[in-house]
């Protein structure tokens, strides 16, 4: 079944530590997506990608880093500049990229906490 | 200035039918997107809009009004499993991205 991959589930942080975690998709979407949301407030885009080896900051980028080496696969490192860090990740995906009207598809999530 | 407003919670009984309001402004609109969230798990589409009127799929539909910035989801013949958080999105046309907003919480009783 083609789908939307996100590990580790619960992840936890130590001060001062970056943590990576990992999206993959097989459904052949050029674009993917990292969000982060917190209780009682929407999605927050943090970084996009249309197309493999390009990215683009969204709206809360800082202390947040990206990589697209390949179509299937984005991972986001959430550094030890992001101060506030504990939230739910979620990954998407859709099939042409910001300029399709095309549903996004998202992964089942990483909920990320300070140790 | 981006923004959208949907009603934090709201409550409904098995059977009911019951509409989830979103109202918008955005400095661009290029279609609105509701997708269907359970407590930790990701969200999942449940219709888009982009022209006026309404949309059926279903026990689910959905209503656009641009020049209102309106739309709203109405869900018929309540199941204790459509006990969610319904997120209303707008794709802009400024940076074309999706903006969410906070999302309604809806709890079904029996």
């Amino acid at each position: 079944d083609g789908g939307i991959t996100q590990s580790p589930k619960y992840l936890f942080r130590k001060e001062g530590q970056n943590v990576t975690l990992s999206c993959e998709q097989n459904l052949n979407h050029d674009a993917m997506y990292w969000y982060r949301q917190d209780p009682g407030q929407g999605l927050r885009l943090i970084y996009y990608s249309q197309i493999v080896n390009d990215f683009q900051k969204g709206d809360i980028a800082e202390g947040y880093s990206v990589s697209r080496e390949k179509k299937e696969s984005f991972p986001l490192t959430v550094t030890s500049a992001q101060k506030n860090p504990t939230a739910f990740y979620l990954c998407a995906s859709s099939p042409q990229g910001l300029w399709d009207n095309q549903p996004q598809h998202f992964g089942d999530g990483t909920r990320l906490s300070i140790l | 200035g981006q923004n959208i407003d949907q009603p934090t919670e709201m409550t409904a009984t098995e059977g009911a039918i019951v509409q989830i309001n979103c109202t918008y402004q955005t400095s661009g609109f290029n279609g609105l997107f509701w997708y269907q969230q359970h407590a930790g798990e990701a969200p999942t589409f449940l219709s888009y809009n982009v022209l006026d009127g309404l949309e059926e799929k279903g026990r689910f539909s959905s209503f656009l009004s641009r020049s209102k910035g309106y739309s709203y989801l109405l869900l018929k013949e309540l199941q204790m499993k459509d006990s969610a958080s319904y997120l209303c999105a707008v794709k802009d046309t400024g940076f074309q991205k999706l903006v969410f907003g906070t999302g309604t919480r809806l709890l079904v009783s029996p």
